[in-house]
């Protein structure tokens, strides 16, 4: 069974810093999806960014980019120039793809709240 | 294009009683999951349906059952309920195809929040 493990319950940061939040997770596949997910207060989660296991170079999306290590097993979510917005909870979440999974399942790490402060 | 629809949004039940929730998806999407969210459990999956079949479960009772229906929309229901199923109950749509771009993203609806006293 794979498991996702966020090591960072709480973390702030200053609106225009940067902040990276750290995920790591366990699996013996080696094709697989990991995303980051967010969760602002009125509870609707939100796909960041996506990447695919296969893909060496790292996702971007904007503001938001992973440092994605396919070894060590870590795919940690850099958020530059923070914005007020982006106050919420993160998280890290893996897919098997469907070729190797009965069906679409996320694995979800225990979340990031993360706070941008004024 | 509507996004995932959640009815109720908020719910109080006793315990022993049943509750359905329903989700309605995104038009176009074939697959339906659920999530059930707590504050000491964290996320953890329900289940999926696609194409109105149930293609993958979770380590959840047998009072956690769902459907899907012919337009895709789905639903949940917990019978019995007990005081541990208080929860934010969260559904997910997607194509649910393998490969393609879009593989494996699922959009959330804004959840059922059911509280069991």
């Amino acid at each position: 069974a794979q498991t996702v493990t966020q090591s960072q319950p709480e973390m702030s940061v200053q609106e225009a810093e940067t902040v990276t939040l750290s995920c790591t997770y366990d699996t013996s596949e080696s094709n697989y999806y990991l995303f980051w997910y967010k969760q602002p207060p009125s509870r609707q989660m939100i796909l960041v960014i996506r990447q695919e296991a296969y893909k060496q170079q790292n996702a971007t999306e904007n503001r938001f980019s992973v440092n994605f290590q396919k070894a060590a097993k870590s795919f940690s979510l850099k958020i530059s120039d923070s914005q007020l917005g982006d106050t919420a909870m993160y998280f890290c979440a893996f897919m098997k793809p469907l070729f190797l999974s009965a069906g679409n399942m996320l694995t979800f790490g225990g979340g990031t709240r993360l706070m941008v402060k004024p | 294009k509507a996004g995932v629809t959640q009815t109720p949004r908020y719910l109080i039940k006793t315990r022993g009683q049943q509750v359905t929730l329903s989700c309605s998806p995104i038009s176009g999407h074939r697959s339906v999951s659920w999530y059930q969210q707590t504050p000491g459990q964290g996320l953890q999956f329900l289940f999926e349906y696609f194409s109105e079949t149930q293609r993958n479960k979770g380590n959840f009772p047998g009072r956690f059952s769902g459907r899907q229906f012919s337009n895709s929309r789905s639903e949940m229901n917990v019978s019995t309920l007990e005081l541990g199923d208080s929860a934010l109950y969260l559904c997910a749509s997607s194509l649910g195809l393998a490969g393609g771009l879009n593989s494996g993203e699922l959009f959330f609806g804004e959840g059922s929040r059911l509280t069991v006293l």
